[in-house]
């Protein structure tokens, strides 16, 4: 199954850090993981991406668990901009993404 | 550079009405993408192209033709519109360099409602 599991919603407070869950516990070796975030009525946008460490960018940072069935999207600091629907995302294949419902994140002022 | 571009953005039709989805993007990506947004769900794949002249079947083809006009240009077209495809349509591109963990990058939707 090239799936995830993330929780429907979160909910966290402005400039705060926020942790994002992500379950792919029958990944394989050579997957990615990406995540994608999707503002209200807009398209998805590319956040991050890894495949065994950890990794950073100026929007976020991604950590893999060691046996890489689970990772975690991290926001450090939350503004109002950021709520949104986070989709984390098993590449399988060619460059194919399959979106679950990913995570409603609220972020309360 | 615009990245990728859609037209039209919202569109009504009759059912059994035909209509073409068009995207294009400038940033001399090889592949192509479409993707339907149904209300509350996340995104599925209806077709994709993965150089200039191939065509590939996603994860709901049905009620759907493509095609891959050039490098720049991959249109979507509905033969015979029925209810059931009211969605947001996304089209996307990449630069399918051949490994893994290529980002995609997605146009702003074309909303459609068949009635």
């Amino acid at each position: 199954d090239a799936k995830t599991t993330q929780p429907n919603s979160m909910e966290s407070n402005e400039e705060e850090p926020v942790h994002l869950p992500c379950n792919h516990s029958t990944i394989s070796g050579t997957d990615y993981i990406h995540w994608y975030r999707q503002l209200p009525s807009q398209g998805p946008e590319y956040v991050i991406h890894g495949l065994t460490s950890n990794v950073n960018n100026r929007m976020a940072s991604l950590a893999i668990a060691e046996d890489r069935k689970s990772s975690t999207l991290i926001l450090h600091r939350a503004t109002l901009r950021d709520a949104a629907v986070y989709y984390c995302i098993r590449i399988q294949g060619a460059q194919k993404l399959v979106f679950g419902q990913g995570t409603r994140l609220t972020i309360n002022p | 550079n615009a990245g990728v571009t859609q037209t039209p953005k919202f569109q009504v039709l009759k059912t059994g009405q035909s209509m073409t989805l068009q995207c294009a993007q400038d940033m001399n990506h090889n592949s192509m993408y479409w993707y339907r947004q149904d209300p509350g769900m996340g995104l599925r794949l209806i077709y994709y192209s993965a150089s200039e002249g191939t065509t590939d079947k996603g994860e709901v083809p049905n009620g759907y033709n493509v095609s891959r006009l050039n490098k720049r240009e991959f249109s979507l077209r509905l033969e015979s519109a029925a209810p059931s495809q009211t969605s947001v349509y996304f089209c996307a591109s990449s630069e399918a360099t051949g490994g893994l963990g290529e980002t995609q990058y997605f146009g702003p939707g074309t909303r459609l409602l068949v009635l």
